[in-house]
């Protein structure tokens, strides 16, 4: 079953233009993460913030999370056209002890950003 | 460091066939998880093996099965293939000690059941 729900399902923007994507999820969470996944291919992480956190960095990244609202979003700033991509957010549900590498994720948002 | 590496690439197989796949965990990671992604479904999670053990298992029958060799190196199989098998599989691998689950997935298999 989908832990995360990504909203929305597609955006397209054009390049230079910031692109916010958001998702919610149902269960208490120890953290969020983000991939991305270049057409069909194996996706690669992006961005982890912790339950305990609200807000990370990184690059032209930004992520936050609200864990009261079980939500988070994912901006990317300045976009270009290699960010074209489906992004998943994808929640862990385990221990701190690295004993459950099981991640949960949504269906994906598809961004497509023109030149 | 090399990544994570799955073989075959590309499959196709017939319905009643079973199927093996291959995948090699960056070189000192000993957690691999297997994903499932279909257009419907979405990702979902197989099941995760750390030094040979499975840790962990989602939701699918018994015809999916899987195994981890001492190397790290995994294995999953499916029997008695089904047209909905059709898929992406993905494994992933995780550090030792990375209490934060970060992975690092390989390429996946493309598997196509006719």
């Amino acid at each position: 079953s989908q832990q995360g729900e990504e909203d929305p399902q597609a955006l397209s923007i054009q390049e230079g233009e910031n692109a916010t994507m958001n998702c919610s999820y149902k269960t208490s969470i120890n953290n969020l993460q983000w991939y991305r996944q270049n057409s069909g291919r194996g996706l690669v992480h992006l961005i982890l913030i912790r339950s305990n956190e609200r807000e990370k960095h990184s690059g032209r990244l930004r992520v936050t999370l609200d864990t009261s609202k079980k939500s988070s979003s994912l901006l990317i700033t300045a976009s270009r056209a290699a960010d074209t991509a489906s992004y998943f957010c994808a929640t862990d549900v385990g221990s701190y002890t690295g004993a459950n590498s099981k991640l949960t994720f949504g269906k994906g948002i598809t961004l497509s950003v023109r030149p | 460091k090399a990544g994570v590496t799955q073989t075959p690439r590309y499959l196709i197989k017939t319905r009643g066939q079973q199927v093996t796949l291959s995948c090699s965990p960056i070189s000192g990671h000993r957690s691999v998880s297997w994903y499932q992604q279909t257009p419907g479904q979405g990702l979902q999670f197989l099941f995760e093996y750390f030094s040979e053990t499975q840790r962990n298992k989602g939701n699918f029958p018994g015809r999916f099965s899987g195994r981890q060799f001492s190397n790290s190196r995994s294995e999953m199989n499916v029997s008695t293939l089904e047209l909905g098998d059709s898929a992406l599989y993905l494994c992933a691998s995780v550090p030792d000690g990375n209490s934060y689950n970060e992975q690092f997935f390989g390429p996946g298999t493309r598997l196509t059941v006719l």
